[in-house]
Parts: C-alpha cells; sequence; structure tokens
C-alpha cells in the first residue's frame, strides 16, 4: 500500500461545530486530493493540492477549505459542519512529475467516515 | 453537468461469466481513463488504465475498449469471479483531475 494515512477515522460531531481531518503521506507525491463519497454520487472532488501552499477548489468547495503546510499533510477543514457534510471522505495522493502529468495513478487513504448530527 | 455517465448502476454476473460496464464522456480534452475498484470499507484503488491513442488495453482478466469517436470506453471481465464482488468507478482526467463516474456495485455469484 501507497504510505498515506487519514486521520481520524470515525467522527461524530453536532452541527456548527468545526472539524479537521488530515491526510498524510510518506511518499513525497506532489499532488494531493480530497474526496467526499456518496451513494450514488460516486467520488467528488472538494478540493486538491499540486504543492505546498498551492491549493485548488474542486467540484464541491463549498463549506470546505484545505491547507497544505508541507509535502506529506493536507488538511481539509469544514468551518461549521452541516448535516449534508455527513459523508465518507478520501484522501488520494498522485506523483506528476509535470512532463507526463496526465498519466498518473492516484493512491487512496482507507478514508475518514463523518457523522454531522 | 454529468462529465461522465457510467452504466449500469448495478450488475449481477454468474461466476464465470462477462462483466461489461460502459463509460461515456463529454469533454474531448481528457487525456487519461484509468478504472478503480473498491471493495467495502476500503479506498478506491487502480485497476487498470488507458490513454487514448490506445483502442485496447488488457491486463489478464481485465480489458478496457475505447471508441474515442464515440467518447466512450468499456471495462471488460473475463471468467468473473466472485473475487471481483466490489464497486467499480470509471474516470477520465485532465492535466491530473480526474472526474469519477457514479460507480458500478458488480455482484459475481458462485
Amino acid at each position: 500500500d501507497a504510505g498515506i494515512t487519514q486521520s481520524p477515522r470515525h467522527k461524530v460531531t453536532e452541527t456548527g461545530t468545526p472539524v479537521t481531518l488530515r491526510c498524510h503521506q510518506t511518499e513525497n507525491h506532489r499532488y494531493m486530493y480530497w474526496y467526499r463519497q456518496d451513494p450514488g454520487h460516486g467520488l467528488r472532488l472538494i478540493h486538491y493540492s499540486y504543492g505546498v501552499k498551492d491549493t485548488d477548489k474542486g467540484e464541491v468547495s463549498d463549506g470546505y477549505s484545505v491547507s497544505r503546510s508541507k509535502t506529506e499533510d493536507f488538511l481539509l477543514t469544514l468551518e461549521s459542519a452541516t448535516s449534508s457534510q455527513t459523508s465518507v471522505y478520501f484522501c488520494a495522493i498522485s506523483g506528476s512529475s509535470g512532463g507526463l502529468s496526465s498519466y498518473n495513478e492516484q493512491f487512496f487513504g482507507p478514508g475518514t467516515r463523518l457523522t454531522v448530527l | 453537468q454529468q462529465q461522465v455517465k457510467q452504466s449500469p448502476q448495478s450488475l449481477i454476473v454468474q461466476k464465470g461469466g462477462i462483466s461489461i460496464i460502459n463509460c461515456a464522456y463529454e469533454n474531448t480534452a481528457f487525456d487519461y481513463f484509468p478504472w478503480y475498484q473498491q471493495f467495502p470499507g476500503k479506498g478506491p484503488a487502480l485497476l487498470i488504465a488507458i490513454r487514448p491513442d490506445v483502442s485496447e488495453k488488457k491486463e489478464g482478466r481485465f480489458t478496457i475498449s475505447f471508441n474515442k469517436s464515440a467518447k466512450q470506453f468499456s471495462l471488460h471481465i473475463m471468467d468473473s469471479q466472485p473475487g471481483d464482488s466490489a464497486t467499480y468507478f470509471c474516470a477520465a482526467s485532465l492535466a491530473d483531475i480526474p472526474t469519477f463516474g457514479r460507480g458500478t456495485s458488480l455482484i459475481v455469484h458462485p
């Protein structure tokens, strides 16, 4: 398995509280991604990072923010959690070298199951 | 707008049969088409992938067929086994940003 971990693995929180999910990699991959997975919707991209301090929005970024201060860590923050953010969150990494940037495999973490009551 | 449409949503196949999952895309700029396999409670894992300059790629029992003019690609699982029971996602990627289909739940009966 690629060296990618997510923490926590499970979390139950209440509406309106802030939540931070952490993704940690030991592969020194350039790209990191946050997805949410919901039944019937597949995997939807929330935010991604193409380097330290370089991030961009994905398809479903509203209500989420990210930070990447080190190559190995990518944080996803829900500033004020809502019930619609109940989901399974996956972090992924890929090792783009730039020239062949579209041909890289994504490695996924084990996921974080978040429940917002 | 759904950029990558995947069908069927679910599929039941007998052991030894052929499983076929189809995907269609809109954006002709996509340049990488991977398939991921996901078991319950796990993250997705790359199964097989193809570039648009190739019409077919085979790895063991798994084959991707790619039709650039029709903007369609499909996954064929030959001699399907109960261990292949999982959710399969197609994706189309541009500049390292993939767009995923909604997934197909495959059940292979013994």
